[in-house]
């Protein structure tokens, strides 16, 4: 079946470094990919919505300076964090779409990636 | 607006009991709805899905019914084994984007 990678699945970083975080589709094409936080006990946050070729479309509240998304191809969309603190602490989690038959889409997620600002 | 509800946990229960995770929503027009399994230390994986009213969703003897007239996607499940503690995520779709519920923790012990 559809396997999204997501990759690191852990990284500590002193505060004020950059951090990216890819997402690769393994055997579709996903001309959109999705960007989540996942905060302890808490729901998934969409981030943003990325689209290959263009640029992302940022829910309200998150920064896109700070949350550099980059859909590069069908098959890579890249999240940066950019200068890191602690508050930036997360689960962040990736998700493509397929197409489907009958116009369905169906979501696949990655492993997340589990952030660490000290 | 969109959303779920779903039951809080966590959810602690023997081996081959009975399993009911409440799950509600309120949507525009006509979502698809979705279960999401998170076993410990691993991303989300898709459990079962119905996009209209009536369908019922089913796999690895999970089941969920999609009730227009409750809003409701409660998933079931008669026998629940060790293997089935993971945190459970009820969400809809509305074709343009997702909303979970919180998560529902459930630990299946021997």
């Amino acid at each position: 079946g559809a396997v999204v990678s997501q990759h690191p699945s852990r990284v500590i970083c002193k505060s004020g470094t950059s951090v990216k975080i890819e997402c690769r589709s393994l055997d579709f094409q996903a001309t959109t990919m999705f960007w989540y936080r996942q905060f302890p006990k808490q729901s998934l946050m969409l981030m943003a919505t990325s689209n290959e070729g263009s640029k992302a479309t940022y829910e309200q509240g998150v920064e896109k300076d700070k949350f550099l998304i980059n859909h590069a191809s069908l098959t890579l969309s890249t999240l940066t964090v950019t200068s890191a603190h602690p508050e930036d602490s997360s689960f962040y989690i990736c998700s493509a779409i397929e197409l489907a038959g009958g116009g369905k889409n169906i979501q696949y997620f990655g492993a997340g990636t589990r952030l660490s600002v000290l | 607006g969109n959303s779920v509800t779903q039951m809080e946990g966590p959810v602690t229960l023997s081996e081959e009991a009975f399993l009911t995770i409440n799950c509600t929503y309120t949507a525009t027009g006509y979502p698809s709805l979705f279960w999401y399994v998170q076993y410990p230390g691993e991303g989300l994986q898709l459990l079962l899905k119905a996009t209209k009213a009536d369908d019922k969703g089913s796999n690895k003897g999970f089941e969920a019914t999609y009730r227009k007239e409750t809003t409701s996607f409660h998933l079931e499940k008669g026998s629940v084994q060790v293997s089935d503690s993971a945190v459970y995520f009820c969400a809809l779709f509305t074709g343009n984007q997702f909303y979970f519920g919180t998560g529902t923790s459930l630990t299946v012990i021997p």
